[in-house]
């Protein structure tokens, strides 16, 4: 079946540009998890959504981040004034659930390459 | 926070068998122990998931001993294609057993 799907590809932005990067999970996970990643880096947390609401924020930046996950399915992760610092691959993951336990395996898509000139 | 410890780097040759250890000493009660694969340009990808004693599929066992505080990854007989980052997470007690913090993961490089 279809896996998780991110899009675009790649960006390229100016510094102080707003963006917005777009995940489309596996049909019918509940769960959906966004990360960045840097060079050498493990993943990290950003935020994850329970459905439509957003569940635990606490991973988010600061408040340039923002992200929507309106019909609990597909979700934006929008960036406005990017920095230099925000360049990383944002990596977008779903789940059957979130519970913490055997069925919150998360099955992550390729990612957006972002980079801010 | 929970935490994971695991090493940076690891090297191995064709053929062998790779066991990966990863600590958590402050896994909670509930938490399953979870492995991912990494490739350059890829997401992460699943690999095994365990609670406790042996878990086996096609591509990987896990070990984890009674108390829970750690957990072996062992991949049978590696390939140059098994060269990746392999990351080990645990729940995250302050956030409901959520398995979602990475740490660096361990660089797993085959060699021929």
């Amino acid at each position: 079946g279809a896996g998780v799907s991110q899009t675009p590809s790649n960006k390229v932005t100016e510094k102080g540009k707003y963006v917005e990067l777009r995940c489309d999970p596996i049909s019918g996970h509940t769960a959906l998890y966004w990360y960045r990643q840097s060079l050498g880096q493990g993943p990290e947390f950003l935020i994850y959504f329970q459905g439509t609401g957003a569940a635990d924020d606490s991973g988010l930046p600061n408040d340039r981040f923002f992200a929507v996950r309106p019909e609990g399915s597909v979700s934006t992760l929008k960036i406005q004034r990017t920095e230099r610092g925000d360049s990383a691959v944002y990596l977008c993951a779903s789940s059957l659930t979130a519970s913490g336990g055997h069925t919150d395996t998360q099955y992550f898509g390729p990612g957006t390459r972002l980079t801010v000139l | 926070l929970a935490k994971t410890t695991q090493p940076i780097s690891m090297d191995s040759y064709e053929g062998q068998e790779v066991n990966i250890t990863c600590s958590h000493n402050n896994i909670a009660t509930n938490d399953y122990i979870t492995w991912y694969q990494q490739f350059p340009s890829q997401g992460p990808r699943f690999i095994i998931q365990g609670y406790k004693t042996k878990v086996t599929n096609e591509v990987a066992s896990l070990f984890i001993p009674a108390d829970r505080k750690s957990s072996t990854l062992s991949l049978p007989r590696v390939s140059l294609s098994d060269t990746a980052v392999y990351y080990c997470l645990v729940g995250d007690e302050e956030n409901y057993g959520q398995n979602f913090v990475f740490g660096p993961g361990t660089r797993l490089s085959v060699l021929p």
